[in-house]
């Protein structure tokens, strides 16, 4: 049973170019959640979405960021136009069918995005 | 106040101690806890997570909950070097419930060396 993919893995962009990081969940699993970490610092989040549905996206800048899961295929996250300070790593998380107040979100191996 | 409170660190335990994580959290609903490890530069790892009051026990480690106090501790009973890490806690925040969107809140980390 495959875990959660994330790819690529590593991704360098110069400013103002456009980065796409890639995400297809766990086998069964029909929610996704985006993070952010900067180095030394906490996960952030910044979207979940299910299937063809953002249903919360408190956490994502309101410029330059966009994210959607459609039906067929993985969830994408967008960064327009990007800057140095968008250099992070990026988690993906996913987690089944939500039921009975559990919630276990299982974590990709993440993209690490450097903007030179 | 934080949503969900973790002391940064570092906590230092010397090889074989019990290390002992705090975790304290403000939504007085929330219903599902859990710990996460995440070893530097890795993406986290789902090692408990805890539904009822009292203690579960997995091998080495000790999850305590108690809603009263709204506190969640994760004990790691004879510490290795390979423990240290970053100890995330997560909290599904009942209150954030929409069409069966429950919330879950990371913690800061606390960062764990465990000395040999």
């Amino acid at each position: 049973n495959a875990g959660v993919m994330q790819n690529p893995r590593h991704l360098v962009r110069r400013r103002g170019q456009e980065a796409r990081l890639r995400c297809s969940p766990m086998k069964g699993h029909s929610h996704v959640y985006w993070y952010r970490q900067l180095p030394e610092e906490g996960l952030k989040f910044m979207v979940y979405l299910q299937k063809e549905n953002i249903i919360d996206e408190s956490g994502m800048p309101k410029e330059r960021f966009s994210a959607e899961f459609p039906k067929e295929g993985p969830s994408i996250l967008r960064i327009q136009q990007v800057v140095r300070g968008d250099s992070a790593a990026y988690f993906c998380a996913s987690s089944p069918p939500i039921g009975g107040g559990r919630n276990e979100q299982f974590f990709g191996p993440g993209t690490r995005l450097t903007v030179l | 106040q934080k949503e969900v409170e973790q002391n940064s660190g570092p906590l230092s335990v010397p090889e074989g101690a019990i290390a002992s994580l705090n975790c304290t959290y403000s939504d007085r609903g929330s219903q599902s806890f859990f710990w996460y490890r995440q070893y530097s530069g890795k993406s986290p790892e789902l090692i408990m997570f805890i539904y009822s009051n009292g203690d579960k026990e997995d091998g080495r480690f000790t999850a305590q909950l108690n809603k009263a106090s709204q506190y969640v501790s994760l004990l790691i009973r004879d510490s290795q070097p390979s423990d240290s890490a970053t100890y995330l806690c997560a909290v599904n925040m009942f209150g954030r419930w929409d069409g069966g969107y429950q919330k879950v809140t990371f913690g800061i980390g606390t960062k764990l060396q465990v000395i040999p």
